[in-house]
């Protein structure tokens, strides 16, 4: 089981800000088959990068994510006040599908 | 409108069987793998399990293996979670997930609002 690691925990930052995910894995990600998601309170998760590094449909461009092989990483240029939320990795490369514990991205 | 709508969730007694239903609609069902993804209160994802576009592709956490069956019905537009001998640490929202493309890699596009299922005595 390839097991997805994300720090920070927690990501304090203001608006306008850029904010840095990383998603480490314990072995390799197959073909960069690793997706990221964002989850509000109440909410369903929304796919917002897939291939490490391309976006779901209707994601703006301040969004973008890299990485390949045990390394991956989400940016978001600028924060909006709508970006305040918790972001999970996920790998859909091999079974187990695994998703990480998710860093939760909060307004300072 | 691309809906995945799941049902079936409740308060069930430790050891007994539930069975969660996902109703999809608004694309062509029969071209596409699906999940099931939990979420115990407060807590993160966790996968439990995904079928193939033709059910020849089935996998399963190891948490759940050998106690979860998924299932599809193409005629019905439907997926299935037969959930038997269930324990307390199953307590959780369950998700039902569609893929992205056609295939059997892939992210999961459209979630349902989740069907929540309570293990208690």
């Amino acid at each position: 089981e390839i097991v997805l690691t994300q720090s920070p925990g927690t990501l304090s930052l203001s608006p306008g800000e850029r904010a840095t995910l990383s998603c480490r894995a314990s072995q390799s990600v197959s073909s960069s088959y690793l997706a990221w998601y964002q989850q509000k309170p109440g909410q369903a998760p929304r796919l917002f990068i897939y291939g490490a590094s391309y976006r779901a449909t209707g994601i703006p461009d301040r969004f973008s994510g890299s990485g390949s092989g045990t390394d991956f990483t989400l940016t978001i240029s600028r924060l909006e006040p709508e970006d305040f939320a918790v972001y999970y990795c996920q790998q859909y490369g091999s079974l187990p599908r695994t998703f990480g514990q998710g860093t939760k991205l909060e307004i300072k | 409108e691309v809906q995945l709508v799941e049902s079936g969730g409740g308060l069930v007694q430790p050891g007994r069987s539930l069975r969660l239903s996902c109703a999809a609609s608004g694309f062509i069902f029969d071209d596409y793998g699906f999940h099931w993804v939990r979420q115990p209160p407060g807590k993160g994802l966790e996968w439990v399990s995904g079928i193939g576009r033709n059910s020849g592709s089935r996998g399963y956490a190891d948490s759940v293996k050998g106690r979860f069956t998924i299932s599809r019905d193409n005629a019905k537009n439907s997926v299935y979670l037969q959930m038997n001998s269930l324990r307390a640490e199953d307590t959780a929202l369950y998700y039902c997930a569609k893929e992205y493309r056609s295939g059997w890699n892939d992210a999961f596009d459209v979630w349902g609002q989740g069907t929540m299922v309570t293990v208690s005595s």
